[in-house]
């Protein structure tokens, strides 16, 4: 069983809709955790970083870590189509980066 | 503000050739990491380089090799490539220490081997 699952997708979504995405994790030594953005042919780009328990919110986009339940979220409000892309969930921890293997999302006009 | 540089982009090797793949940050991280990433497997750690000097194999090293030529590069090898290899490879880069920060990516290099 992998260390980090993320719901595989792929999502559609209207523009203006509110987005979810998500990721479990099993390994408790997971303390920094990361969502990225990769459009098509480019690399992941750091999205939001965040340590504690609880929301972070920059912008449009909300993350969201519940430690105790070992889940991750991220929210977008009010998607754009410029929003289309993969998006994958990280965490570090143990001397280590694992990765989720990643959401497609498209935000239709 | 370049951040991580690849090169090449874009490469097609036949079968049981070699080459190399270059990267550069400069954002003075200490750490630096090669990755492949092929449809439904997600990101896979083949080498890292926690410091100047040091290097050791992550989860997939078998038919790659790696050079940290200082601090800012870190360069992968495939001495003679193999199908299986066609992918997606990205380095990344990143300071470990007391707080570690996350990784950044380059835009990555697409080996086809034929």
């Amino acid at each position: 069983q992998k260390e980090v699952e993320q719901d595989p997708g792929p999502l559609s979504v209207p523009e203006g809709a509110i987005v979810s995405l998500n990721c479990t994790y099993s390994n408790s030594a997971f303390q920094y955790f990361m969502w990225y953005r990769q459009y098509s042919r480019k690399g992941p780009e750091l999205l939001m970083y965040t340590y504690s328990s609880g929301n972070k919110e920059d912008g449009r986009f909300t993350a969201q870590v519940d430690k105790s339940s070992k889940y991750i979220s991220l929210f977008i409000r009010d998607s754009q189509p410029s929003d289309s892309a993969t998006y994958l969930c990280a965490m570090n921890g143990a001397g280590k980066s694992t990765f989720g293997d990643g959401t497609t999302l498209t935000v239709k006009p | 503000n370049a951040g991580v540089t690849q090169t090449p982009k874009f490469q097609v090797l036949k079968t049981g050739q070699s080459m190399t793949l270059q990267c550069a940050q400069d954002m003075n991280h200490n750490s630096m990491y090669w990755y492949r990433q092929d449809p439904g497997m997600g990101l896979r750690l083949i080498y890292y380089s926690a410091s100047e000097g040091t290097t050791d194999k992550g989860e997939v090293p078998n038919g790659y090799n790696v050079s940290r030529l200082n601090k800012r590069e870190f360069s992968l090898r495939l001495e003679s490539a193999a199908p299986s290899q066609t992918s997606v490879y990205f380095c990344a880069s990143r300071w470990t220490g007391i707080n570690n920060s996350p990784l950044h990516f380059g835009n990555g290099t697409r080996l086809t081997v034929t």
